[in-house]
């Protein structure tokens, strides 16, 4: 079946550091990716999505382009802050039927100090 | 404003006793979700519905039951049939399912059972 696999944390960082979190995929047909974060004690909130193939997602500083040709998501940050530290999810939309059903990753920890 | 709201934020049990998560969405949309968050392991799928009076079981139902009597609501309860019931709770809402899968999350509960 579907699934997300992301790069184990966690991630620590100074401020200002670049930042990369590998996301990869297996899916059949064409799934919507997606990051979401989660800050410590809160739900998720959507970081930034890409539908299809090529197209590149952004939001905050954060990008991830849609890679078909290596099933990839990977999130980057030029330059990161102490309050981009949370735990980052990859997800795809299951395509079975049309349930549209998310698939997670198990999540990064990103630490970032001054 | 617009969001999902989950209640109680923290709640406490003892075991052998059913418990019922709360959650409550007034963004008009149809598809309603539950997940399960333990460290370590990402989200996993409860149940989901897409419509009002219906729902489907998820990748871990056993031990959970729901409700869809309103489009607004929908209940989790945690049963004594559930074997490891502490963890992270969280409910999400999405436009429809089948869509481009985005979805929308409330705050969580933390459900403690001893």
């Amino acid at each position: 079946g579907d699934s997300v696999t992301q790069m184990e944390g966690p991630v620590t960082l100074s401020e200002e550091a670049f930042l990369t979190i590998n996301c990869t995929y297996t899916a059949t047909g064409y799934p919507s990716l997606f990051w979401y974060v989660q800050y410590p004690g809160e739900g998720l909130q959507l970081l930034l999505k890409a539908t299809k193939a090529d197209d590149k997602g952004s939001n905050k500083g954060f990008e991830a382009t849609y890679r078909k040709e290596t099933t990839s998501f990977h999130l980057e940050k030029g330059s990161v802050q102490v309050s981009d530290s949370a735990v980052y999810f990859c997800a795809l939309s299951d395509q079975k039927g049309s349930q549209g059903n998310l698939i997670f990753g198990k999540g990064t920890k990103l630490s970032v100090k001054p | 404003d617009g969001g999902i709201t989950q209640s109680p934020k923290y709640l406490f049990r003892k075991e052998g006793q059913n418990v019922t998560l709360s959650c409550e969405q007034n963004l008009n949309h149809d598809a309603m979700y539950w997940y399960r968050q333990d460290p370590g392991q990402g989200l996993r799928l409860i149940y989901y519905s897409q419509i009002v009076n219906d729902f489907q079981k998820g990748d871990i139902a056993e031990g959970y039951s729901v409700s869809r009597e309103k489009k607004e609501s929908f209940p989790l309860t945690v049963t004594s049939a559930q074997k490891n019931p502490t963890a992270f709770y969280l409910c999400a809402s999405s436009i429809s399912s089948g869509a481009t899968g985005e979805q929308y999350f409330g705050p969580g509960t933390r459900l403690t059972v001893t």
